[in-house]
């Protein structure tokens, strides 16, 4: 079974309408993180969060909010989608012992697209 | 800032071959950095790390060389095999944080 699960893994919606995409970690890790990729513009952080009652903005968090509802689930919501917002979204896990601390474990990602 | 970046887009060579990567960071503060690897559908896999205080740290197959005097680290995979093709992307923190900054990634093709 998959350690980071995402859903859906793949979304067609439309302009102005509001989507989640949710995480769940089977991996017992505290820290969890939100990206998106775009063709050769690599991953952008949208939000982290270390803990349930931490939430951080990432370079990229205007048009999306968050909610981390336990230690293993992590949504990210579009509260209005828009065009741009087409990418793949990526969850993230880390919480490794050293000296992995630092690693990240990735989500299969979602492609959302919006018309 | 931090910005981290790779030389080249896409690298295209031989199975067999050996294969270099590139990656350029601008922060000197960077101290650790992780190579990950992005199959096609899928999400990044750690590969291989290397902390500031080491220049060259091997793997399975995989190699990674730091050279903080010029802000540089590579990713050698030898006799490279089309398993290999994907995406390679490397990742620097800075000063203990958690956050990395990843650079775009280079497309490894291997041609059979």
């Amino acid at each position: 079974d998959a350690d980071v699960t995402q859903t859906p893994r793949n979304r067609i919606t439309k302009t102005g309408k509001r989507i989640m995409l949710e995480c769940s970690q089977t991996k017992g890790h505290d820290r969890m993180y939100w990206y998106r990729q775009d063709p050769g513009l690599g991953l952008q952080l949208i939000y982290y969060s270390f803990d349930v009652k931490d939430i951080n903005k990432g370079e990229i968090s205007d048009g999306y909010s968050v909610s981390r509802q336990a230690q293993a689930k992590f949504s990210l919501s579009l509260e209005s989608a828009i065009p741009n917002q087409t990418a793949l979204y990526f969850c993230a896990t880390s919480g490794f012992s050293e000296p992995r601390s630092y690693e990240q474990y990735f989500g299969p990602g979602t492609r959302l697209t919006v018309t | 800032g931090e910005s981290v970046g790779l030389h080249l887009p896409t690298l295209s060579v031989q199975e067999g071959d050996n294969s270099i990567i590139n990656c350029a960071y601008s922060n000197s503060a960077s101290d650790y950095f992780i190579w990950y690897k992005q199959e096609s559908g899928k999400g990044p896999q750690f590969i291989i790390d290397i902390r500031s205080n080491m220049d060259k740290r091997q793997g399975q197959r995989v190699t990674v060389l730091l050279n903080k005097t010029v802000k540089h680290l590579s990713l050698q995979i030898a006799a490279t095999q089309p398993g290999d093709s994907a995406v390679y992307f490397c990742a620097a923190h800075s000063g203990g944080s958690y956050i990395p900054t990843f650079g775009r990634g280079t497309s490894l093709i291997v041609h059979p």
